[in-house]
Order: structure tokens, then C-alpha cells, then sequence
């Protein structure tokens, strides 16, 4: 299957620092990238759609000035988590969805391997 | 009612079982369903989509209802390396939207 990266794997930070998490698709162009969250024992939450060259689309809940996303090519999209508290301590995760498929044919979300951020 | 619903679990077996999980969903215009797994502290993975008339790979079956709104996965002669977390997954309407159940964590036990 595709391979999508993320960057870092892991990060502590400081109270109120900001933090950039990096999603790469590598093998193929993902006009489309989904940003998740996972708490501990929870299931993974979308957070918002990342379009390529436009806005993202944020879920209900999710504050846009706090998660910044940006998607400035067809192979990334970044997820900066601004002022950070430790209640954003989490598991970041991202996907993307291969583009181009022949009609029909189910465009199945590849996810990176996720960014573990601790908020101390 | 929760939007995807699974078992609790965890579920604990013996190399061998036969494990059933559940699911329930909330939005009955969804039309797209699937099975991941997650190994503890990495990402989901596909493990199979969910077809209308029931689909199976070697020993795995999925299942599905859509008047119950209701999934299942059977997994037969379960393995050690079938330990892990089970993820009912729903491609929610008509949006390319996934929404997650809350998984349920198997182990399977020598």
C-alpha cells in the first residue's frame, strides 16, 4: 500500500510553545489529508480536512487559530499546534487519500504513524 | 446513541477461538464500512472493507445489516499476532468522512 510519513514521531514541549507536526504522502499526490486526534483508551477524532491549496475544513469543537493546518503541495500537509497546553498532550494522526483512482474504486486513507505530543 | 458503537471489551482467548465483534453505527445513509486494526501505540491499519453480502479473507468474516445498522467481524483459529485493537470504522453519509468506534482491544493467549 502507499506510505505516508510524519514528523516527528515524538515531541515534548514546554507549556505555551508551538509545535509542527509534518504529514507526507510518499509515493503518490493526496490532494486531500485528514488530521486525527486519539486520547488515551478513545477512539481517533477528526479533526479537520486539509485541502490542497484552500482552507481546511475543521470538525465542530476543533479551534481553527489553535490547530493551524496548512497544505501547500500535493505531497504535505502540516499541523501546527499553537500555545500548547498539556490538555493537547495526545496522538497526533494524519492520512492521506490516494488521488486519481479509476471510478469506482475505494479511496482508501492511508494514515501516517502518528505524533506523540506531550504538553508538560 | 453514540455515533459508532463497539463491544467493550477486552476480549481475552485462547489460541484457536473463534472471536466475534460488534458494531452498531447512528447515521443510516452511510454506505461505506470497514475493519482496522491498531497495534498498541501505532496507527490503524485496513484489515477489510465490509460488503452487503458478507466478505470473507482466510480467517476473517465481516458482516453486514443495514436495516439493524449493525457490523460484525468474526475471526476463526485465532493467532498470537491477532492481539491488538479492533476498529469499527464508517464512511459517515455521504462524506468521505471516517468516524471511528472506540475499538475493542483483543488478546489472544498462548
Amino acid at each position: 500500500g502507499a506510505v505516508v510519513s510524519q514528523h516527528p514521531s515524538r515531541v515534548i514541549c514546554k507549556s505555551g510553545t508551538s509545535v509542527k507536526i509534518e504529514c507526507r504522502s510518499l509515493d503518490f499526490q493526496a490532494t486531500t489529508m485528514f488530521w486525527y486526534r486519539q486520547f488515551p483508551k478513545k477512539s481517533l477524532m477528526l479533526m479537520a480536512t486539509s485541502n490542497e491549496g484552500s482552507k481546511a475544513t475543521y470538525e465542530q469543537g476543533v479551534e481553527k487559530d489553535k490547530f493551524l493546518i496548512n497544505h501547500a503541495s500535493l505531497t504535505l500537509s502540516t499541523l501546527t499546534v499553537t500555545s500548547a497546553h498539556p490538555e493537547d498532550s495526545s496522538f497526533y494522526i494524519c492520512s492521506a487519500r490516494e488521488e486519481g483512482l479509476p471510478l469506482g474504486s475505494y479511496n482508501e486513507q492511508f494514515f501516517g504513524p502518528g505524533t506523540r505530543l506531550t504538553v508538560l | 446513541r453514540k455515533e459508532v458503537e463497539q463491544d467493550p471489551g477486552p476480549f481475552n482467548v485462547p489460541e484457536g477461538a473463534t472471536v466475534a465483534f460488534n458494531c452498531t453505527y447512528s447515521n443510516s445513509a452511510s454506505q461505506s464500512f470497514f475493519w482496522y486494526r491498531q497495534d498498541c501505540r501505532k496507527e490503524p491499519k485496513l484489515l477489510m472493507s465490509v460488503y452487503s453480502s458478507g466478505n470473507e479473507d482466510g480467517r476473517f468474516t465481516a458482516q453486514l445489516n443495514r436495516a439493524s445498522q449493525y457490523i460484525s467481524l468474526l475471526i476463526r483459529d485465532s493467532k498470537l499476532s491477532d492481539s491488538a485493537t479492533y476498529l469499527c470504522v464508517v464512511k459517515w453519509g455521504g462524506s468521505e468522512k471516517l468516524v471511528f468506534g472506540k475499538g475493542t482491544k483483543l488478546t489472544v493467549n498462548p
